[in-house]
């Protein structure tokens, strides 16, 4: 079955500590996405692109860095600038960019700071 | 800029009432409206979504009509059962992104 794989699905971040969230997908999607959730606040864009090699920010984007060197991948990486870390995170993606293109979501990871 | 505003929750129903869930939009535009699903511990599942003035989606008893006069896109079902308890997005779509509403939880009692 096609989806999108999302790992770990719980994490765990030390004091000046970057991490990295591994999203994968076998959906054949050129674009993809990464968006954070808290309580009430809905979903915050932080990272989209539409093609390998090729990203742009959302509107949360500091503190965070992604890469795109695979059609099929897209890591997120936490770094130390992010002060408050601590969300549920969604990576997505769409057979294109476009904002009438329904986006598939995988099952999110959780990251805590120890 | 695009916004989306959805019924604060958390909305709580008995099994077989019926459900409405209240969605507007303010857009500059002529977007995309979709409806999301959330389980817990889960991603989002598209549940429905409309492309234009008018469109009716309709998924899994749920229905939402787009309402270009009242900028709106309730979200409607008729008989609800527990097994819909999770938490509803709505959604819009215009240029390159969606942006989502803050979510309203939906429990459904036996």
């Amino acid at each position: 079955d096609g989806g999108i794989t999302q790992s770990p699905k719980y994490l765990f971040r030390k004091e000046g500590q970057n991490v990295t969230l591994s999203c994968e997908q076998n959906l054949n999607h050129d674009a993809m996405y990464w968006y954070r959730q808290d309580p009430g606040q809905g979903l915050r864009l932080i990272y989209y692109s539409q093609i390998v090699n090729d990203f742009q920010k959302g509107d949360i984007a500091e503190g965070y860095s992604v890469s795109r060197e695979k059609k099929e991948s897209f890591p997120l990486t936490v770094t130390s600038a992010q002060k408050n870390p601590t969300a549920f995170y969604l990576c997505a993606s769409s057979i294109s960019l476009g904002g009438n293109q329904p986006q598939h979501f995988g099952d999110g990871t959780r990251l805590s700071i120890l | 800029g695009d916004s989306v505003t959805q019924m604060e929750g958390p909305v709580t129903l008995s099994e077989e009432a019926f459900l409405t869930i209240n969605c507007t939009y303010t857009a500059t535009g002529y977007p995309s409206l979709f409806w999301y699903v959330q389980y817990p511990g889960e991603g989002l599942q598209l549940l429905l979504k409309a492309t234009k003035a008018d469109d009716k989606g309709s998924n899994k008893g749920f229905e939402a009509t787009y309402r270009k006069e009242t900028t709106s896109f309730h979200l409607e079902k008729g008989s609800v059962q527990v097994s819909d308890s999770a938490v509803y997005f709505c959604a819009l779509g215009e240029g390159e992104k969606l942006v989502f509403g803050k979510g309203t939880k939906l429990t459904v009692n036996p």
